[in-house]
């Protein structure tokens, strides 16, 4: 069975920084271009960054909303899925899924989602 | 970047009911578009990729169509399992977007 458990999420201060977590089963990560989306409470989905496959040379990709701030990595050794999150704003407060786009090209699979919660 | 419309914001509907949700490209992005189901406290499922490929698994009441800027979602026979929120996403070109949801309501 294909599944995706994320870890990492909690509350944290405006300014400082969060490393998430997605660790992947059930398919071949090695091969798949991964990706992180996130939906503050109440409020759509939001793409946020992707990593593509070693042979793809790793390459990354990230909304201009969080450029510069946030870095998507993978461990394939791990079988896992990273974002690390940094100067964080109030306005990135929101469940974080990770999800993958293999079969389809589209997100076929997702994780349950981790939350993050910016505020003093 | 590409930015993605989706009308109405909420339609109420009854079981038994066709429906159909609209979703509009800022540019055109071919047929590089995928239909989302999502439920409250839930992951989003996959259920229409290419704009008009049903995911394997997927009921074959939903259907999609369009190309270019304009597509459909449409459910042809409402079940009580379908109301939720559904969301557009293009993955034509980075950055990927998402339009803003159409919340399905039992009428």
């Amino acid at each position: 069975e294909e599944q995706l458990v994320e870890s990492g999420g909690g509350l944290v201060q405006p300014g400082g920084s969060l490393k998430l977590s997605c660790v992947v089963s059930g398919f071949a990560f090695s091969v798949s271009a991964m990706h992180w989306v996130r939906q503050a409470s109440g409020k759509g989905l939001e793409w946020v960054g992707r990593v593509r496959s070693k042979a793809n040379n790793y390459a990354t990709a990230y909304a201009a909303s969080v450029k510069g701030r946030f870095i998507v990595s993978r461990d394939d050794s791990k079988n896992t899925l990273y974002l690390q999150i940094n100067s964080l704003k109030t306005e990135d407060t929101a469940v974080y899924f990770c999800t993958s786009s293999g079969r389809y090209a589209a997100f076929d699979v997702w994780g349950q989602g981790t939350m993050v919660t910016v505020s003093s | 970047d590409i930015q993605m419309t989706q009308s109405p914001s909420t339609l109420s509907a009854s079981v038994g009911d066709r429906v159909t949700f609209t979703c509009r490209a800022s540019q055109t992005i071919t047929t590089w578009l995928a239909w989302y189901q999502q439920k409250p406290g839930k992951a989003p499922k996959l259920l229409i990729y290419k704009a008009s490929l049903l995911v394997s698994g997927v009921p074959s009441r939903f259907s999609g169509t369009g190309s270019g800027t304009e597509f459909t979602l449409t459910i042809s026979s409402l079940q009580p399992d379908d109301f939720a929120t559904y969301y557009c996403q293009h993955y034509d070109t980075y950055p990927f977007s998402f339009g803003q949801g159409t919340k399905l309501e039992i009428k």
